[in-house]
């Protein structure tokens, strides 16, 4: 069966540090990855997302950029983090890119707590 | 602007009473998503219904989908205090969009 791990759990980061978040997927082949961020309270927005080794779309200008050096690993990165990045990071996967039979499993999610 | 939007924002209902939460959408869609999230965890799928389907059962949730209308509802029968979560549509059209979610809690 698939089962997707994020680390770490929580993290609190002062103003200006980078960042590494890392996903990894087990049991499935060339998944399609994404990253979410959730603000307290707030639904969820799409970050990027990657469809193969090397190939990372960015859905909003911030200051966050994501690498996949593997088929099932997803990196989220910073070299400086900013107040504004504070949030519950998600990393889901889906086994088909935007078709209808879609659906995304997503891991545990990463707390960052920027001060 | 906001693609997926549910209402209420927050419910709160007794157990054994039955929940609906809305959601409505802005542009054309392949499928529509609802997703349930425990405080503090990632995100559960519950049902997708196609843009072609207007309603799907799956145990105690029924979804329907309007799309002339723009809009789906999750109906949760017979609720339980383990029902208490934050529950989000999602639409699929040319990228996946979350609405900001409605918080549910079941009163015992």
């Amino acid at each position: 069966s698939q089962t997707i791990h994020q680390w770490p759990a929580t993290l609190v980061q002062p103003v200006g540090s980078p960042l590494s978040l890392e996903c990894t997927v087990e049991g499935t082949s060339n998944p399609n990855l994404y990253w979410y961020r959730q603000a307290a309270g707030r639904g969820l927005q799409l970050l990027f997302y990657s469809v193969g080794i090397g190939q990372i779309s960015s859905e909003v200008p911030q200051n966050l950029s994501a690498s996949r050096p593997q088929d099932r690993q997803f990196i989220l990165s910073s070299k400086k983090l900013l107040l504004s990045d504070s949030g519950f990071y998600l990393c889901a996967w889906s086994g088909l890119a935007f078709s209808s039979y879609n659906e995304q499993f997503f891991g545990p999610g990463t707390r960052l707590t920027v001060l | 602007s906001q693609q997926g939007e549910e209402d209420p924002q927050a419910l709160s209902i007794q157990e054994g009473e039955n929940a609906t939460m809305n959601c409505s959408y802005k542009t054309s869609i392949n499928n529509l998503q609802w997703y349930r999230q425990n405080s503090g965890r990632g995100l559960v799928h519950l049902i997708l219904i196609r843009s072609n389907e207007r309603e799907k059962h799956s145990g105690r949730l029924r979804v329907t989908l309007d799309t002339s209308k723009k809009s789906s509802s999750l109906l949760i029968t017979a609720s339980r205090a383990a029902d208490t979560a934050s529950y989000f549509c999602a639409t699929l059209g040319q990228n996946f969009v979350f609405g900001p979610g409605t918080r549910l809690s079941v009163l015992p």
